[in-house]
């Protein structure tokens, strides 16, 4: 089966970098994406990584080892704006198949 | 449209009834997914269109759910002789084939009493 892992909640305060970890066991993989979740609002599409190695998007950067089944989202100079749920997501190839989603994290951010 | 659109926002109805979720992806996007979200929870898959191909229903929890596409256009998710379990924000997204970015509606948020 499938299973995604990440911390279900996380706090830091403003300016501050924080680490969200995800870990996952699937039968394939073609990837690892992270969606944001405000309170209420939907889910939307942060950053993905296909191969091994950070990629960094402003002050959000994302990190995948494949041999490790592990990857990372570190947000940096943290505003009271980036406190949301925080998820990894798994497509397990190409085409053919949903995108998985963990639990998920909540990050609050306090001043 | 400019983005996935769901109807309605908001649905209550009487356990035992059948509802019917809407889902519009955003036009030239093949794959269509819908995802139940209970309260504080994360996202559960429930079923995935591909194009023409068949779709993934792996994720159904049980024969009172079923969902239909007509080719790439709107999905419906029908929830049959619903529960007070079922309530939870229905969420549908879209995406271009292969493309590793889905794109969400707001939502429909659907209460059993």
């Amino acid at each position: 089966g499938q299973s995604l892992e990440q911390p279900s909640e996380v706090t830091a305060v403003e300016g501050a970098i924080v680490q969200i970890n995800c870990t996952y066991q699937t039968s394939g993989f073609y990837g690892l994406s992270w969606y944001q979740q405000h309170d209420g609002g939907a889910p939307t599409f942060l950053s993905y990584n296909a191969l091994d190695g950070l990629e960094e998007t402003g002050r959000f950067s994302s990190f995948l080892s494949r041999s490790d089944s592990y990857g990372y989202l570190l947000l940096q100079e943290l505003q009271m704006k980036d406190s949301a749920s925080y998820f990894c997501a798994v497509r397990e190839n190409q085409a053919g198949t949903a995108l998985i989603f963990g639990k998920g994290t909540t990050l609050s951010v306090s001043s | 449209g400019a983005g996935v659109s769901q109807s309605p926002s908001n649905k209550v109805t009487e356990k035992g009834k059948d509802v019917e979720l809407r889902c519009d992806p955003i036009s030239g996007h093949t794959a269509l997914y819908w995802y139940r979200q209970r309260l504080g929870q994360g996202l559960e898959f429930l079923i995935y269109f591909q194009g023409n191909s068949a779709p993934d229903k792996s994720g159904l929890p049980s024969d009172r759910f079923s969902a239909e596409r007509t080719g790439e256009s709107v999905s419906t998710l029908t929830i049959q002789r619903t529960q007070q379990e079922d309530s939870a924000v229905y969420l549908c997204a879209s995406s271009r084939t292969g493309d590793t970015e889905a794109f969400f509606g707001q939502g429909t948020r659907l209460t059993v009493v």
